[in-house]
């Protein structure tokens, strides 16, 4: 079974320029949540898609954005991009049940902004 | 105060001793608890997850959770030089979906 997919890899990109990033989920799972990890920061929430809604949201501005399509595959987009928005941005997804769900990580995207 | 709370290491042991790894949660509502490991350049992996109380043993990785006390920890048996990365602990609250809240990491490094 694939795993989580996520593109681009890298990618580099200059302030106030926007960014959208792509996560595949594994297949059968229709629950995509999205993480930032920096080193200062740690792994923090974004955003969790679910049936094309979004679930929940974490303590980010409103220039971090989302939306998942009808195949569970999701997008998130950054505007206005900042120094500070480098970092690794990792798409993990599960297959909700009643309970507990595991959730699984893509490699990432790195992100650089100059 | 951090939501979960891990030592950040590094914690050095010897090749084939038992690695132990801590975890303390602040939401009394967490229910499902995760253990990821993540080699350097690398993402996050699931190595372990447990749900009730008492131990769950899987393989050469042990998970103990006691949410009376709110403490989560992993016990790794015959540490390899391989298991040498950052541990990551990682709880849920079904009330909030499928958020994940991590500690920063414990870093294991396992010398032969």
């Amino acid at each position: 079974k694939a795993g989580v997919t996520q593109t681009p890899r890298y990618l580099i990109k200059t302030r106030g320029q926007q960014v959208t990033l792509s996560c595949s989920p594994i297949s059968g799972h229709r629950s995509v949540s999205w993480y930032q990890q920096t080193p200062g920061q740690g792994l923090q929430f974004l955003f969790e898609y679910f049936s094309e809604t979004q679930r929940n949201k974490g303590n980010f501005p409103g220039r971090f954005s989302g939306r998942q399509f009808s195949n569970s595959r999701s997008e998130m987009n950054v505007s206005t991009l900042e120094l500070g928005d480098s970092a690794l941005y990792l798409c993990a997804s599960s297959r909700p049940t009643s309970g507990h769900n595991e959730q699984f990580f893509g490699p990432g995207t790195r992100l650089t902004v100059l | 105060q951090k939501e979960v709370e891990q030592n950040s290491g590094p914690l050095s042991v010897p090749e084939g001793a038992i690695a132990s790894l801590n975890c303390t949660y602040s939401d009394r509502g967490s229910q499902s608890f995760f253990w990821y490991r993540q080699y350097s350049g690398k993402s996050p992996e699931l190595i372990m997850f447990i749900y009730s109380n008492g131990d769950k043993e899987d393989g050469r990785f042990t998970a103990q959770l006691n949410k009376a006390s709110q403490y989560v920890s992993l016990l790794i048996r015959d540490s390899q030089p391989s298991d040498s990365a950052t541990y990551l602990c990682a709880v849920s609250n079904m009330e909030y979906g499928n958020k994940l809240v991590f500690g920063a990491g414990t870093i294991l490094r396992v010398k032969s």
